[in-house]
């Protein structure tokens, strides 16, 4: 059954204190992507993966770490330094191709893991 | 970077209606997607549509790359159809791989 899981489903976390979120592919995508969503907001990227050793920060890196040392997995920390309350993270995959049509990486979002600080 | 409006924020409809919700993009795009955001808050994949139409059942996607805007045509809604619906880009002009993301439409379908 293939897809994209995340862990756990909900998060709590105390001010000052890390916390790691898990994202899991079986799709063989070559790509990664953390999303945060804030209540009412779109989603705004964290980071994303090209390809296992190595991530690039995305539009709000500041406060969170990754690491890619599998294809399948690309695990999100939530530093002390993020300051948030609440928020909902998202994690995607996608195939890159390239080709006479262009460039596809269509994207699959898993069911997310929503965070709150106490 | 690039910026995604969607109109409208917030749209309320009869269980049968039709509607029409817009996305506007401010430059050249290589990727383009609609979402469907549940309850739960899952987002599902409607349509990836940079350029042309689409049709899936009672949704249909326009996407008119030249002139920098998206439609998505929803016909005989049902009640299911609520939820909260993105249009996501990612600009053809390189930077971060990710997908850069619209406020979104909220929709609400009454019986």
């Amino acid at each position: 059954d293939g897809g994209i899981t995340q862990s756990p489903k909900y998060l709590f976390r105390k001010e000052g204190q890390n916390v790691t979120l898990s994202c899991e592919q079986n799709l063989n995508h070559d790509a990664m992507y953390w999303y945060r969503q804030d209540p009412g907001q779109g989603l705004r990227l964290i980071y994303y993966s090209q390809i296992v050793n190595d991530f690039q920060k995305g539009d709000i890196a500041e406060g969170y770490s990754v690491s890619r040392e599998k294809k399948e997995s690309f695990p999100l920390t939530v530093t002390s330094a993020q300051k948030k309350p609440t928020a909902f993270y998202l994690c995607a995959s996608s195939i890159i191709l390239s080709g006479g049509q262009g460039r596809y990486n269509e994207q699959f979002f898993g069911p997310g893991t929503r965070l709150t600080v106490l | 970077g690039i910026q995604v409006e969607q109109s409208p924020p917030d749209l309320i409809l009869q269980e049968g209606a039709n509607s029409t919700l817009r996305c506007n993009f401010s430059d050249s795009v290589n990727n383009l997607q609609w979402f469907h955001q549940n309850p739960w808050g899952q987002l599902i994949n409607l349509f990836y549509i940079p350029s042309g139409t689409k049709q899936n059942g009672r949704l249909s996607a326009t996407t008119v790359a030249t002139e920098r805007y998206s439609l998505l045509y929803i016909s005989s809604s049902q009640t299911t159809d609520s939820g909260v619906y993105f249009c996501a880009v990612r600009g053809s002009g390189g930077g971060a791989d990710g997908l850069t993301f619209g406020k979104g439409t909220h929709l609400i379908i009454q019986p």
